[in-house]
């Protein structure tokens, strides 16, 4: 089952910060979120792993609550390379053949 | 460290040819190997992933088809191509959970 995401997309002025969420019908092993900007391909951002925690590197952010089987990403005074869109992968076991799959992304455009 | 490459970066093909995409992955031993497509302005499809040499899973019935020879190369090819199948195709890899995306190959089918 695919994740859901929201926003679909949204417009910010540089600064201002963002929260983009996941959510998944089904109980989750772990969840990844990537960046891609136009014509490139996605680049890892971070994985939360069951167990419930936050992780976060620079001004970017993430929570995963279990229980919920959702996970939001927060970017802080957001800077114009931030634009992209961001998906969201989850993992609902662990397994030699787990694989991710990903949600549908939010377009995050960042007006100067 | 670990590197994935893909080629060729862009391809444009007519109807009705032939595929052939490749994909290897340096620094890293009996990784899990994923074609994914990328249509434009959407979200990532998972076309085939593959635990080791010789096993592969298909996601989603199509006319395009995945090998493994190696431990670290992953082909995704087709006999005939439909215009349908244009598009960004990804190869990625992972072990430990954590997956990691090629640059990509952008294909037009003319």
């Amino acid at each position: 089952q695919q994740p859901v995401q929201s926003p679909q997309a949204v417009i910010l002025r540089e600064g201002e910060d963002a929260v983009i969420n996941c959510s998944s019908s089904k109980a989750l092993y772990s969840v990844h979120w990537y960046r891609q900007k136009h014509g490139e391909a996605p680049v890892f951002l971070m994985i939360l792993l069951k167990g419930g925690e936050q992780k976060g590197h620079d001004k970017i952010s993430a929570s995963f609550n279990e229980k919920k089987q959702q996970s939001s990403l927060y970017l802080t005074a957001s800077q114009l390379s931030y634009s992209g869109t961001y998906f969201c992968g989850t993992v609902t076991r662990l397994g030699r053949d787990d694989k991710i799959i990903f949600g549908k992304g939010t377009r995050l455009h960042i007006l100067p | 460290s670990q590197t994935i490459h893909q080629w060729p970066a862009t391809l444009v093909q007519p109807v009705g040819s032939p595929l052939s995409l490749e994909c290897t992955v340096e620094g890293t031993s009996n990784p899990n190997l994923y074609w994914y497509r990328q249509a434009a302005g959407r979200g990532l499809q998972l076309l085939f992933y593959s635990v080791g040499i010789g096993q592969i899973s298909s996601e989603v019935p199509q006319n395009l088809s995945a090998s493994r020879p190696q431990d670290r190369q992953f082909i995704l090819s087709s006999k005939k191509l439909l215009l349908s199948d244009s598009g960004f195709y990804l190869c990625a890899w992972s072990v430990l959970a954590e997956q990691y995306f090629g640059p990509g190959t952008r294909l037009t089918v003319t």
